[in-house]
């Protein structure tokens, strides 16, 4: 079974912080992806890479950056947290273009900013 | 630019009954379409894939359907239970992309005992 691991289910940091969520997959997929989920907003999608070192920008990457120095893991980065980055984050992994293979998904970090 | 839409935005059922929730999509362009479940508070799981040369797939009580040239697909749940009681979150992926995914805004579910 595909398995990825997302650091933190919760986290509670605080304006102007450094912070850093954390997804680690075991199945060699050469794409992974960060989602943030908020209610009306649905799934969007902030940064994806589709091999190491490599990084892409999603729908909203403002006030983010990646980083993927592993193939295994692929790290969100808050560079000076905000209140509107309070959210629930969304980490997951894929083959690159095996389309008949789903989307793996970590069990999310709820992230709150204070 | 993709976009997906899901209706109904919610829906209440009692126990046993069958239920088909909705999913449509802008551009047919899709290398396939992927059906989620979240429950609340945790992640996503699969529960369909369909490719877009196919016209449905099948697990145990699911069948989902995709109709690419009208940008529909249904997913029908046969004799509900408590335990589907879930968000249930229809996505696509463009021709095209890097492979990232485009979701709808999902339908909640609840299915009464």
């Amino acid at each position: 079974d595909v398995k990825v691991t997302q650091s933190s289910r919760y986290l509670v940091k605080r304006t102007g912080e450094k912070v850093f969520l954390e997804c680690v997959q075991d199945m060699d997929h050469e794409n992974m992806f960060w989602y943030r989920q908020d209610p009306g907003l649905g799934l969007r999608l902030i940064y994806f890479s589709y091999d190491v070192k490599m990084k892409e920008k999603g729908d909203i990457p403002e006030g983010y950056s990646v980083s993927r120095e592993k193939k295994e893991r692929f790290s969100l980065i808050l560079e000076s947290a905000s209140t509107n980055q309070t959210s629930m984050y969304l980490c997951a992994s894929s083959w690159l273009d095996r389309d008949n293979q789903p989307q793996h998904f970590g069990d999310g970090t709820r992230l709150s900013i204070l | 630019k993709q976009e997906v839409t899901q209706i109904p935005a919610a829906l209440s059922v009692p126990e046993g009954e069958n239920l088909v929730l909705n999913c449509s999509f802008t551009d047919s362009a899709i290398y396939n379409l992927q059906w989620f479940r979240q429950d609340p508070g945790k992640g996503l799981t699969s529960l369909l894939l369909i490719q877009s040369s196919q016209r449905e797939q099948t697990s145990g009580r699911l069948n989902a359907s995709l109709d690419k040239s009208s940008g529909r697909s249904t997913l029908y749940i046969a004799a509900s239970q408590p335990g589907d009681s879930a968000t249930y979150l229809c996505a696509v992926i463009s021709s095209g992309s890097a492979r990232q995914l485009t979701f709808g805004s999902g339908t909640q579910l609840t299915v009464l005992p």
